[in-house]
């Protein structure tokens, strides 16, 4: 079983539209997690990360953690063609391991 | 720039050959990381130093070899790679503990 899940997409939607991308984890020992961005051919840059139970806001990006059920999203609101790009989930066991998932890649048409 | 700094940026080598990657962190952090990326695939962890000591090593095979001289500076020496060794090689650097990790913009290598 892979330790982070994500759907593999693609995930298009309209700009302006609200993007949502789900993950499900299965180490119950994961206290905290990730959310990167991977422009294609560039590098993962990391966006937030939510430790707590509930909502996480920074600008048009939200992360929900639901320890209870194991699974983590991200909305992204008013998307932007900019916004185009992988997003890779990622969950941390111990001061060292980060889990990702293979990533969900998101198109925002113009 | 992300202060994390990867060369050569492309590496193609035969299965013979002797290679190595580098990375240099200018960021101050004390825990390095050596990550492969396939397409489709999640990354996978390979090594971690943290303070120099190798704190993680994720069932690499040995053809793969990492050194790490100081916190600022990290390889990974390649040998007699096989062609499902060929990758996205990506470096990383964090605060020790956290997961904000700082990537390298990678090593594409191709092994032929």
């Amino acid at each position: 079983q892979k330790e982070v899940e994500q759907n593999s997409g693609p995930l298009s939607v309209p700009e302006g539209a609200i993007a949502s991308l789900n993950c499900t984890y299965s180490d119950r020992g994961s206290q905290s997690f990730f959310w990167y961005r991977q422009y294609s051919g560039k590098s993962p840059e990391l966006i937030m990360f939510i430790y707590s139970n509930g909502d996480k806001e920074d600008g048009r990006f939200t992360a929900q953690l639901n320890k209870a059920s194991q699974y983590v999203s991200l909305l992204i609101r008013d998307s932007q063609p900019s916004d185009s790009a992988t997003y890779l989930c990622a969950g941390r066991s111990n001061d060292y391991k980060l889990s990702f998932g293979a990533g969900t890649t998101v198109t925002v048409r113009a | 720039e992300t202060g994390v700094t990867q060369t050569p940026r492309h590496l193609v080598m035969g299965m013979t050959n002797k290679k190595s990657l580098k990375c240099e962190q200018h960021l101050g952090h004390n825990a390095m990381y050596w990550y492969k990326q396939s397409a489709k695939k999640p990354l996978e962890l390979m090594f971690v130093y943290s303070l120099e000591e190798r704190v993680e090593n994720n069932s690499v095979p040995s053809r793969f070899s990492p050194e790490c001289p100081n916190s600022s500076h990290l390889f990974l020496h390649l040998h007699t790679l096989q062609p499902e060794d060929s990758a996205l090689y990506l470096c990383a650097s964090s605060p020790q503990g956290s997961g904000e990790l700082f990537f390298g913009e990678g090593s594409r290598l191709t092994v032929l």
